[in-house]
């Protein structure tokens, strides 16, 4: 059974950091892309940044470019998020989803870390 | 950029209605379309993938269907469970990936 669990979410100060770690299990997780997708209160979905398998590759939305970093450690499954200069727009539940695991589309979904901007 | 809309953006619909939600890109994204299927508090479910492709598990009473950059949604004799937030999302490159803003069916 796939499963995906993010953890590190929390309040931070404008200006400040947040890391969230995704930890994957239930598939062979260095065989397959993987996104950060946000969820505002209240609002709809965000694509936040894709990372290829190896690593190599990463993208972004233009809106966190420069501030958020994506990356993984493919030897202990986990995917995670850098979060710096934290605004309070960036207030949101940050989803850890695969890409491809079963089907072409973003088929697997964590439950999500809430991580609040806040002063 | 891709820009992705969604209409309507609320529908009202009664049980064993057939509803149908359109989604349209900006520019050609050929088939790489997928929707997705909200409640509240809990992560999207994906439906459909490659435009028209059900997921593993997802009711034969939804369909999608379309290529280039219009795209619909179709749900058949609408059951309770389905009352929810419906997304598109276009990902015809890995390096950027749209969502739609998304589509509340709620009951008339």
């Amino acid at each position: 059974e796939v499963q995906l669990v993010e953890s590190g979410g929390g309040l931070v100060q404008p200006g400040g950091s947040l890391s969230l770690s995704c930890v994957a299990s239930g598939f062979t997780f260095n065989k397959y892309w993987m996104s950060w997708v946000r969820q505002a209160p209240g609002k709809g979905l965000e694509w936040v940044a894709n990372i290829k398998q190896d690593g190599s590759e990463k993208y972004y939305v233009e809106s966190v470019k420069g501030r958020f970093t994506i990356s993984r450690d493919n030897a202990k499954n986990v995917l995670y998020l850098q979060m710096n200069s934290l605004r309070a727009e960036d207030t949101a539940v940050y989803y850890c989803v695969t890409y491809g695991v079963v089907v072409a589309g973003s088929d697997y979904w964590g439950r999500g870390a809430l991580a609040i901007v806040s002063s | 950029d891709i820009q992705m809309t969604q209409s309507p953006s609320t529908l009202s619909a009664s049980v064993g209605d057939t509803i149908i939600i359109t989604c349209r890109a900006s520019q050609s994204i050929n088939s790489w379309l997928a929707w997705y299927q909200q409640k509240p508090g809990k992560a999207p479910k994906l439906l459909i993938y490659k435009a028209s492709s059900l997921a593993s598990g997802v009711p034969s009473r939804f369909s999608g269907s379309g290529s280039g950059t219009e795209f619909t949604l179709t749900i058949s004799s609408l059951q309770p469970d389905d009352f929810a937030t419906y997304y598109c999302q276009q990902y015809n490159t890995y390096s950027l990936f749209t969502f739609g803003p998304g589509t509340k069916v709620d009951i008339k």
